[in-house]
């Protein structure tokens, strides 16, 4: 069935550093995908979305491109924050059902 | 304008009893979505509403799980018989069409706790 990976966290970064979280898809079809991130305390909250291959999704300085061809959706930012510490999930949804299917999160830690 | 609310925040039952758990979505968005998340993990796919019909439940994990919106707006998640592994966060999220597309917008959660 259809599924998605994400690395596994907590992944721990120092200010300014570059980011990276990997997320990989199995699908059947051509699905749309998303990054969705939670704050501490917060509900899940859009990141940025793709939804055809070779698109680009772009918001907070991050950004993710639609691999079709390596099925990834990796998750990157040049320079990352203290605010930007977060559960980061990667996210698709097929055209012939009717659910988000997620991977297991992220945690990523940015110390000062 | 107004995102998707649920209530209660907090839900704290004992074993066997029945609760009832409340979306609101956002005004005029037709698809409404139940998940549910356990701690460490992705959310897990419940039901799936188009309009006033449950478009795809595929995902409620038995019969004691179910859900309605019956006026197209409002949903109530209803769990019977609660036992403790039913512990999760019960997150609602609402899109405009329910298209593949769409951004689903998700409400804060209700943590509900089975003693």
């Amino acid at each position: 069935g259809d599924s998605v990976t994400q690395m596994e966290g907590p992944v721990t970064l120092s200010e300014e550093a570059f980011l990276t979280i990997n997320c990989t898809y199995t699908a059947t079809g051509y699905p749309s995908l998303f990054w969705y991130v939670q704050y501490p305390g917060e509900g899940l909250q859009l990141l940025l979305k793709a939804t055809k291959a070779d698109d680009k999704g772009s918001n907070k300085g991050f950004e993710a491109t639609y691999r079709k061809e390596t099925t990834s959706f990796h998750l990157e930012k040049g320079s990352v924050q203290v605010s930007d510490s977060a559960v980061y999930f990667c996210a698709l949804y097929m055209d012939s059902n009717y659910q988000l299917i997620w991977g297991a999160g992220t945690k990523l830690i940015i110390k000062p | 304008g107004a995102g998707v609310s649920q209530t209660p925040s907090n839900k704290v039952t004992e074993k066997g009893k029945y609760v009832e758990l409340r979306c609101d979505p956002i005004s005029g968005h037709t698809a409404l979505y139940w998940y549910r998340q356990s701690l460490g993990q992705g959310p897990e796919f419940l039901i799936y509403f188009q309009g006033t019909g449950a478009a795809d439940d595929s995902g409620l994990p038995n019969d004691r799980f179910f859900a309605v919106r019956p006026e197209g707006s409002v949903s109530t998640l209803k769990i019977q018989r609660t036992e403790r592994g039913d512990s999760a966060v019960y997150l609602c999220a609402s899109s405009p069409l329910g298209l593949h597309t769409d951004t689903q917008y998700f409400g804060p959660g209700t943590r509900l706790t089975v003693l």
